[in-house]
């Protein structure tokens, strides 16, 4: 079975801010794909990144950059110094080498207040 | 410029009566989704085609269908089966179904 579980449900920091948002996901498939989407108000959502199972070299662009441990089944997002332009809900999701759907986390409302 | 277009943006429809989705993409993708979203709940997958004239069932099909007659089209049809309707509807594609997904705007459906 896949699952992403993202446990925090809402973030409010101040701009500046660094802030993490979490993300576990569970497969029992040994090549696997990682995801991070955000959703701005607008409502569409925007591909931010792609990770696959057998390259766990963390990933800097920009402000954001991307933790993903495979001992921990964890696929971190951090946003250094946020900007109110930031805030959005983030969503984490998976996907296993046998179906090409993607299983999605429930999301992180994070807010970024001035 | 290339892209997913869905329309309409905002869709009002009296209960019982069957409501069709449009979702159009220009990037030659292969593959293509529908996805509901509810406040809390994240995205559910509802149909996904991975190429054209073949669609599979997602996590919530019921009171849904979908067809695929042209690669850029996968239009989806809200049924007076489909029991709570009311929701923010997402169509995705991708070049194959090991992609990356893009998004299109959404249409946010209301059932009165």
């Amino acid at each position: 079975a896949q699952k992403v579980t993202q446990a925090q449900t809402e973030i409010s920091v101040v701009e500046k801010e660094d802030v993490t948002l979490d993300c576990v996901y569970e497969t029992r498939d040994t090549t696997y794909y990682l995801f991070w989407y955000k959703q701005p108000p607008s409502g569409e959502l925007v591909f931010l990144i792609r990770r696959n199972s057998f390259d766990e070299q963390n990933e800097i662009s920009g402000r954001y950059s991307w933790n993903f441990q495979k001992s921990t089944s964890s696929f971190n997002f951090t946003i250094t110094a946020s900007q109110v332009v930031d805030s959005a809900v983030y969503f984490c999701a998976l996907r296993g080498s046998t179906l090409g759907r993607l299983y999605f986390g429930r999301g992180t409302q994070l807010t970024v207040w001035p | 410029d290339g892209g997913i277009t869905q329309s309409p943006k905002y869709l009002f429809r009296k209960e019982g009566q069957n409501v069709t989705l449009s979702c159009e993409q220009n990037l030659n993708h292969d593959a293509m989704y529908w996805y509901r979203q509810d406040p809390g709940q994240g995205l559910r997958l509802i149909y996904y085609s991975q190429i054209v004239n073949d669609f599979q069932k997602g996590d919530i099909a019921e009171g849904y269908s979908v067809s695929r007659e042209k690669k850029e089209s996968f239009p989806l049809t809200v049924t007076s089966a489909q029991k709570n309707p009311t929701a923010f509807y997402l169509c995705a594609s991708s070049i194959g179904t090991y992609n990356e997904q893009f998004f299109g705007p959404g249409t946010r459906l209301t059932v009165l």
